[in-house]
């Protein structure tokens, strides 16, 4: 059974970077099929994929969101992160990580952590 | 980027009852990569269905999922209490690798 975490700030200012990671136990993120995911909720509204990873590097982000949002991997610590720029009050969500099998489905989510970007 | 609408945004049903939610793409979908999950408040969401029909691990019966090309449904057949949340629908679409949620439907308690 996989587990996933998140940690990092709640707090960010407006234009700075966004820094979170999501350890993961009961699994490796070094084996497998699982491509490793982010997601977004900002308050009161919808779910948001921002991106993904897979152990051997290779990473998928949103196309709106590229320019800005970096997802990496530390196969030593099993956790991945994801670093988010140039933030505005339109970032402030939950983030989640989240885990697919291979087959293009979420079955695993973090509990997910509030982010709010503000001054 | 393919949009998933879903209708209704509010379902108002008594316990018992039978639910109907609708997901409907622009374009036509690969089922294989249609999935639906439940979010009750403060909590993560949860995989209810993925490939269209299948039921995720420990789902019950009650749950099941249809449809195919732009329609996809997800039917509760008998209400439990536990089940006034909000549901989501998702989908992969290969190129661009992404990945796309509706806009959700909560169900609440009539």
């Amino acid at each position: 059974q996989v587990q996933l975490q998140e940690s990092g700030p709640g707090l960010v200012k407006p234009s700075g970077t966004l820094s979170l990671t999501c350890a993961v136990s009961g699994g490796s993120i070094s084996s497998g099929v699982r491509w490793w995911t982010w997601v977004r909720q900002p308050p009161g509204k919808g779910l948001e994929w921002i991106g993904e990873i897979f152990h051997s590097g290779s990473t998928n982000y949103k196309p709106s969101l590229q320019s800005r949002v970096a997802i990496s991997m530390d196969k030593s610590k099993n956790q991945f992160s994801l670093r988010l720029s140039s933030l505005t009050a339109a970032d402030t969500a939950v983030y989640y990580c989240a885990s697919n099998s291979g087959w293009f489905h979420f079955d695993y989510w973090g509990q997910g952590t509030l982010v709010t970007v503000s001054s | 980027e393919i949009v998933l609408t879903q209708s209704p945004g509010t379902l108002s049903l008594s316990p018992g009852e039978r639910a109907t939610l609708s997901c409907r793409a622009g374009q036509s979908l690969t089922s294989s990569f249609l999935a639906w999950y439940q979010q009750k408040p403060g909590q993560a969401p949860r995989l209810l269905i993925y490939g269209a029909s299948s039921r995720a691990t420990g789902i019950p019966d009650r749950f099941s999922g249809s449809g195919s090309g732009t329609d996809f449904t997800l039917t509760i057949s008998r209400l439990e209490p536990e089940d006034f949340a909000v549901y989501y629908c998702q989908h992969y679409d290969r190129s661009p690798p992404e990945y796309t949620f509706g806009q959700g439907t909560k169900l609440e308690i009539k």
